[in-house]
C-alpha cells in the first residue's frame, strides 16, 4: 500500500497562476519534506516540518509556500510558477529528522509540473 | 564546504555483470549516509543506511561500504538485471543533509 502518496501526478498550470500540490502520508512520520528535481540533478530540498514547526531553506523563493495542516497532509503553493518551476516536485517523510540517526526517508512518487 | 561526489556520472554495462559506483563526501560532522535508487520519473527509493560504525550493508544485490576515515562509500550491484536501470543517489547527513548528483545506470541485455 501506498504509505507516501502526492496528487496529482501531473499538474499543468499557466505563467503565474497558482498551482497547488498536495501530499499525504500514512507513516504517521513527525517529519515532510518537499524537493524539487529537475531533470538529471538531484532533488532539492524547498522546506520541511518537523511536526507543525516550518524550516525553510535560506535558498527557497518566496514564490514557494507550505502548508501542514495535520500530521497527515502536506501542501506546496506556488504563488506566480515562472517558467523555471517546472520540474519533479517530491515529498518525503521521516520519523525524525535524517541527521538525527538512521531514520528511514520515505518519497512519494512525485508531481511533474508543466508551465506553459 | 559540504560536498558528496559521485563516480561515475554514467555508467553502461550488460545484464548480469557486477559493478560499482562510488561517493566521495566532505560533509562533517558525518551522522549518516544513505543510498537511493531512483527508477526516471519516480520518487527515490532508499536502499541502505549506514552510520558512523558501520563500514557494510547489504539488500539483496547491493551491498554498500563506508570508510569513514576516508570519507569514500560505494555501492556494489551483483548479477545486474535490467530493472537495476536507474539512477543511484548518495546522500550524506550532517547537521544538513547533502545529495550527491547521482550515477545514471544503463543495463543493457
Amino acid at each position: 500500500d501506498a504509505m507516501v502518496i502526492q496528487n496529482p501526478r501531473y499538474q499543468v498550470t499557466q505563467f503565474g497562476k497558482p498551482v497547488t500540490l498536495s501530499c499525504s502520508q500514512t507513516l504517521n512520520h513527525n517529519v515532510m519534506y518537499w524537493y524539487q528535481q529537475k531533470s538529471s540533478q538531484a532533488p532539492k530540498l524547498l522546506f520541511h516540518y518537523y511536526d507543525k514547526d516550518f524550516n525553510n531553506e535560506a535558498d527557497t523563493p518566496d514564490n514557494f509556500q507550505s502548508r501542514r495542516p495535520n500530521t497527515s497532509f502536506c501542501f506546496l503553493d506556488i504563488r506566480s510558477p515562472g517558467l523555471g518551476d517546472a520540474a519533479m516536485y517530491l515529498c518525503a517523510t521521516s520519523r525524525d529528522r535524517l541527521a538525527s540517526g538512521a531514520y528511514e526517508q520515505y518519497f512519494g512518487p512525485g508531481t511533474r509540473l508543466t508551465v506553459t | 564546504k559540504n560536498q558528496v561526489e559521485q563516480s561515475p556520472q554514467s555508467l553502461i554495462i550488460l545484464e548480469g555483470k557486477n559493478c560499482t559506483l562510488q561517493c566521495n563526501y566532505t560533509v562533517s560532522p558525518f551522522s549518516n549516509l544513505r543510498w537511493y535508487k531512483q527508477d526516471t520519473g519516480r520518487g527515490p527509493v532508499s536502499l541502505t543506511i549506514m552510520t558512523f560504525s558501520e563500514n557494510t550493508k547489504s539488500n539483496g544485490r547491493y551491498t554498500a561500504t563506508l570508510d569513514a576515515d576516508t570519507k569514500q562509500s560505494s555501492l556494489h550491484i551483483t548479477a545486474s538485471q535490467l530493472s537495476d536501470s536507474a539512477s543511484y543517489i548518495c546522500v550524506v547527513s550532517a547537521n544538513k543533509v547533502i545529495f550527491g548528483k547521482g550515477t545514471r545506470l544503463h543495463i543493457l541485455p
